[in-house]
């Protein structure tokens, strides 16, 4: 299963509305995930089963999706927040597959 | 406080093997699949395959077939995987990271990554 994502490449301000887009190339429920990663470092999971907030992540991410079309939204943007984002869907472990991910750059 | 803790960075000649190990600490090592993931240097995330740390059976994706092991000692609650063959296109940083939990699907969700071991071959 591919997944694609949009856009790849974000710029933004701090205290801005964003939201990122993963397609998948065929049907996947909720089966979706997000991460975010930043520069050195290892990704962090931030969304499980589409919409499931992991704990300890703040309130401002949420997802939604089901079938092929996701969304992450961060509700307003914080300097913690620029980083790269990934999303990775689960229905198929055959195999497991990661979007090749969104930079949230500093506008 | 959970944590995975890699061995350092490795250098490699293409051709040469290359064990990479994931030491756990403050959960029970036996209860979480183990899952290792690449990322070529300034490339995305390759998923590469799992361990069930306490049948010690694996499953890889494909292209990682017959050139990969992954095992563990679960007397000190490690997970390692090995390479071999190296070649230059396997230069990359290798996470280990662990399933959310032991139930289907959120075993294939990863919610605690090891810093990273960076492999070089050249």
């Amino acid at each position: 299963i591919q997944l694609t994502q949009s856009p790849s490449f974000l710029s933004a301000s701090v205290g801005d509305r964003v939201s990122i887009t993963c397609r998948a190339s065929q049907g996947i429920s909720t089966s979706l995930a997000w991460y975010q990663q930043k520069p050195g470092k290892p990704p962090t999971l931030l969304i499980y089963g589409a919409s499931t907030l992991q704990s300890g992540v703040p309130s401002r991410f949420s997802g939604s999706g089901s079938g092929t079309d996701f969304t992450l939204t961060i509700s307003s943007l914080q300097p913690e927040d620029f980083a790269t984002y990934y999303c990775q869907q689960v229905i198929s472990y055959s195999p497991l597959t990661f979007g090749p991910g969104t930079k949230v750059d500093i506008k | 406080q959970v944590h995975l803790v890699q061995s350092g960075a490795e250098v490699r000649k293409p051709g040469a093997s290359v064990k990479v190990s994931c030491k756990t600490s403050g959960y029970t090592f036996t209860g979480y699949y183990m899952h290792w993931v690449r990322q070529a240097p300034g490339q995305g995330l390759e998923w590469m395959g799992w361990i069930n740390p306490t049948t010690g059976a694996t499953t890889f994706a494909q292209r990682f077939q017959g050139w990969v092991t992954m095992s563990r000692d679960t007397s000190i609650s490690t997970a390692y995987v090995e390479i071999r063959s190296l070649k230059s296109d396997d230069t990359a940083i290798y996470y280990c990271a662990r399933g959310l939990n032991s139930g289907y699907p959120f075993y294939l969700y990863l919610d605690v990554w090891g810093q990273g071991t960076t492999v070089t071959v050249s």
